[in-house]
């Protein structure tokens, strides 16, 4: 299995709903990440997972929580968002991270959200 | 900090012909450079990377990308522009963070192959 998989493919929420978007990999990762991206922009990170612990939240506001249960899932969970949290969110795995940081990344497929 | 730009926003080149698609770096040290395609509505897909093993670095479908360490430059070149090529294309630096990586993306190019 050599995919980042992504589900739901798309969700559409109110503001005042609570939804997760999951991701899974199966190829011994041991990196994940959380990109959003917006139209006709280059995907912005969120947050990395690495050896299943965060390592990195790029400011993101609280209505987002990361969790990463074991190393091959990753899932993000909403709540109370607004109209701009609308995007395409990106999952991705890289198999280790190098001292040099030449670690390699691969995407998922994404899942476009839309909130009302 | 390291840093990528793209120096066009689109390009547009004809069925059959070069493709062209610019990127210059900015790292204080020897970088890891990628190049990236995403076809609409869909995730990212690698074409290549370079981590100094080799300056001319040959991706899938056909793409290449060239280190220029003295112009401090990763352009990617195709010699024959096909039509599944239309996407958006994305130069990327990757540096190390604490115990992770990072990477840094450029703004982005829109290839559109006219037929």
């Amino acid at each position: 299995d050599t995919e980042v998989t992504q589900t739901p493919k798309h969700l559409v929420m109110g503001m005042t709903n609570k939804k997760s978007l999951k991701c899974e990999q199966h190829m011994g990762h041991r990196a994940m990440y959380w990109y959003k991206q917006k139209a006709k922009k280059p995907p912005e990170l969120m947050f990395v997972y690495s050896y299943e612990k965060l390592s990195i939240n790029e400011s993101v506001p609280s209505r987002f929580s990361p969790e990463c249960p074991n190393s091959s899932l990753l899932n993000l969970h909403l709540h109370a968002l607004q109209p701009e949290d609308s995007a395409l969110y990106l999952c991705a795995s890289s198999p280790y991270v190098t001292p040099d940081g030449t670690d390699t990344q691969y995407f998922g497929p994404g899942t476009r959200l839309t909130v009302l | 900090a390291q840093s990528v730009t793209q120096l066009d926003s689109h390009v547009s080149v004809s069925e059959g012909t070069p493709v062209l698609l610019r990127c210059n770096y900015s790292s204080s040290y020897s970088p890891s450079l990628f190049w990236y395609v995403q076809h609409p509505n869909k995730g990212l897909q690698l074409l290549l990377k370079y981590t100094s093993a080799a300056t001319l670095v040959k991706g899938i479908n056909g793409f290449e990308a060239e280190f220029k360490k003295s112009e401090t430059s990763f352009h990617l070149t195709k010699p024959s522009a096909h039509m599944s090529d239309a996407a958006e294309y994305f130069c990327v630096v990757s540096e190390r963070i604490s115990s992770a990586s990072k990477i840094i993306f450029g703004s982005g190019t829109r290839l559109s192959i006219r037929p």
